[in-house]
């Protein structure tokens, strides 16, 4: 039993490029997260998706889009790559509203 | 949204009992805590949450004070391995979504 998987956990990226990082759980979760870490700080969420086919805006969702095509699968892209977008993004999911998050390790991103 | 005031570090001894301590002095009636590590450069753990009584599983124990303004988790046997950031966090349900918002934590440093 996985978890929760993230790919890639490292990517360096040139300002203005895209990407997309994979966040994929195996327990049938319903809600789906997506934070990031700065260095010294708490997670800020970005966006979430209450279920499959939904998503919605977090803390701070501005140069960021998500997709949740399949229950188990929740994508977080960046259209234009920023260096203020250098960061660590955490993934995480849960059962229901109530339910315990539980993380993934993580993709450390470098934008240059 | 209450927020949580946690001193930024503590240190504790291995093999004694390391107590955490966190203030929510606006919490609502209705909200929860939820304590959550970080082991360095990996996804936040959930550990325990608590409303009103306190509650011990087979990580911690919480204690919630009886006018709910500040809990302490107690991890009662530290080992070197608990040594991480601790997020005490007050769950906020808005419009039927589970938001956590992590502050800074404290830093615990379990030590030999």
């Amino acid at each position: 039993n996985a978890g929760v998987t993230q790919t890639p956990k490292f990517r360096v990226l040139k300002t203005g490029q895209s990407m997309t990082l994979l966040c994929a759980q195996d327990m049938n979760h319903e809600y789906m997260y997506w934070y990031r870490q700065d260095p010294g700080m708490g997670l800020r969420l970005i966006h979430y998706s209450v279920g499959e086919g939904t998503t919605a805006k977090g803390e701070v969702p501005d140069g960021y889009n998500v997709s949740r095509l399949k229950k188990q699968n929740f994508l977080l892209g960046l259209e234009s790559a920023a260096p203020s977008q250098t960061s660590v993004y955490f993934c995480a999911s849960s059962y229901s509203r109530e339910g315990t998050q539980h993380f993934g390790d993580g993709t450390r991103l470098s934008i240059l | 949204d209450a927020k949580t005031t946690q001193p930024p570090s503590m240190d504790c001894a291995e093999g004694r009992a390391a107590n955490l301590p966190c203030n929510h002095s606006t919490i609502s009636g209705n909200e929860y805590v939820y304590w959550y590590r970080q082991i360095h450069s990996q996804g936040p753990q959930y550990i325990i949450h608590g409303l009103k009584n306190n509650e011990t599983n087979e990580m911690a124990s919480l204690i919630i004070t009886e006018d709910r303004k500040s809990s302490t988790l107690i991890l009662p046997h530290a080992t070197l391995r608990d040594t991480a950031v601790y997020y005490c966090i007050v769950r906020v349900v808005n419009t039927g979504f589970q938001k956590l918002v992590f502050g800074t934590g404290t830093r615990l440093l379990v030590s030999p």
